[in-house]
């Protein structure tokens, strides 16, 4: 078990085009979260999975921005459209239960030019 | 929106002494966790605190938690270069949410 893994680990793409990244969680884990970091910032909560469940989902999770975990194991974000605002780290994270916490992936950079 | 916040936001310290970072939150929680990030890498978890704890240590770490203050305090002592990074406390609130909320970040900086 190599723990979280994101794909890519940065991308760099112009303004409206879409993007995808990819988060393969530990294998036994069931539950699953998206989240989004801005430089000097703390991560901000984006979405939610506890298997292939979407539970719950952020505000900040515009029309522009989905997320998908077809049969509960890896899981993909997609941004339609980007926008500069775009421009930040998106983190992914699983973990069995709250008692032991949450085990993070090293992230995807995203850059909109 | 974060619950959480840090204070200071920024600390630095000589090699071998000890660092102390508060985190202070608005709703009730069930628990509380510290991470620590290298910059611009993935989040680690140290240490998790349930709300009917008030301390709990692990290794270097003292984590200490006043739910009546809406508060959290991270020790680490001792303290090593390797220890320079930001922390985050993350809460778990009780108000029937799944996410867990970050505060802004205390950056540490070991001087060696």
């Amino acid at each position: 078990d190599t723990g979280v893994s994101q794909n890519p680990r940065h991308k760099i793409t112009k303004r409206g085009q879409n993007v995808t990244f990819r988060c393969d969680p530990i294998s036994e884990h069931n539950r699953l979260y998206w989240y989004r970091q801005t430089l000097g910032q703390g991560p901000e909560f984006l979405t939610y999975f506890q298997n292939e469940a979407q539970l719950e989902k952020s505000r900040l999770l515009s029309d522009r921005f989905s997320a998908e975990r077809p049969k509960g194991s890896f899981s993909t974000l997609e941004i339609q459209r980007t926008e500069q605002g775009d421009s930040a780290m998106y983190l992914c994270a699983s973990g069995g239960g709250a008692v032991y916490g949450y085990t993070f992936g090293s992230g995807t950079r995203l850059t909109v030019v | 929106s974060q619950q959480g916040e840090e204070d200071p936001q920024a600390l630095s310290i000589q090699e071998g002494e000890n660092a102390t970072m508060n985190c202070s939150y608005k709703t009730s929680i069930n628990n509380l966790q510290w991470y620590r990030q290298n910059s611009g890498r993935g989040l680690v978890h140290l240490i998790l605190i349930r709300s009917n704890e008030r301390e709990k240590h692990s290794g270097r770490l003292r984590v200490t938690l006043d739910t009546s203050k809406k508060s959290s305090s991270l020790l680490i002592t001792a303290s090593r270069a390797a220890d320079t990074a930001s922390y985050f406390c993350a809460t778990d609130p009780t108000s029937g949410t799944y996410k867990y909320i970050f505060g802004t970040g205390t950056r540490l900086k070991v001087l060696a």
